[in-house]
């Protein structure tokens, strides 16, 4: 059973505009939650990652929203770019869990197009 | 800085083959990773490794056995392919989940 879903399997956004990518959770243990960006023939990587004691957290272009309460997160790129292109997973850290691993969603593949 | 190399790159096996994935970090973290990525399923954990000595089952751990080697190395052996195993492969590694993992390049792994 997925304790972290991302619904939508795809997103296409112009260039310029702003690019939305949604996750939910249903675990309320989670209390971190990051985003990963993964290019074809590469391994995923970290960008931007946000505690449960806070509902947002920017770095650049990039901006996680927390809303608890909807066990909703969501990931803003603005203005989005080409570069931007790829498959992003949201994931969450289980504090309660004795592994302490992190939990997937599906990915969302982001096509920019210019 | 290499941080996680994973060996092969690629790779095309025959049904019943065995074949070993290699992965090595040089950050010094205690708990590593096996994951699975196939379409539209995300990630899946296949097994980990919280501490060196140390090896447990994740969610997809059939067909599947690891050896963690030392503090370095965290091996994923394939004892008899099957086609169902074709899928890419990331070795991932942490000191603390918490703060995420550093993924290796990945394995891409096709059985006929």
């Amino acid at each position: 059973d997925q304790q972290v879903k991302q619904n939508s399997p795809s997103l296409s956004v112009q260039e310029g505009r702003i690019s939305i990518l949604n996750c939910d959770y249903t675990n309320s243990m989670f209390d971190y939650f990051l985003w990963y960006k993964k290019y074809p023939a590469e391994g995923p990587t970290f960008l931007i990652s946000i505690s449960s004691i806070k509902d947002k957290n920017e770095d650049g272009r990039f901006t996680v929203f927390l809303n608890k309460s909807a066990k909703h997160l969501s990931l803003h790129i603005v203005p989005s770019q080409p570069g931007d292109s790829a498959v992003y997973f949201c994931a969450a850290f289980d504090r309660g869990s004795t592994l302490g691993r992190l939990y997937f969603g599906r990915g969302t593949q982001l096509t920019v197009w210019p | 800085n290499a941080g996680v190399t994973q060996t092969p790159k690629f790779q095309v096996l025959k049904t019943g083959q065995s074949m070993t994935l290699q992965c090595a970090q040089d950050m010094n973290h205690n708990s590593m990773y096996w994951y699975r990525q196939d379409p539209g399923m995300g990630l899946r954990l296949i097994y980990y490794s919280a501490s060196e000595g140390t090896t447990d089952k994740g969610e997809v751990p059939n067909g599947y056995n690891v050896s963690r080697l030392n503090k370095r190395e965290f091996s994923l052996r394939l004892e008899s392919a099957a086609p169902s195993q074709t899928s890419v492969y990331f070795c991932a590694s942490t000191t603390s989940s918490r703060y995420g993992y550093t993924f290796g390049s990945g394995t891409r792994l096709t059985v006929v």
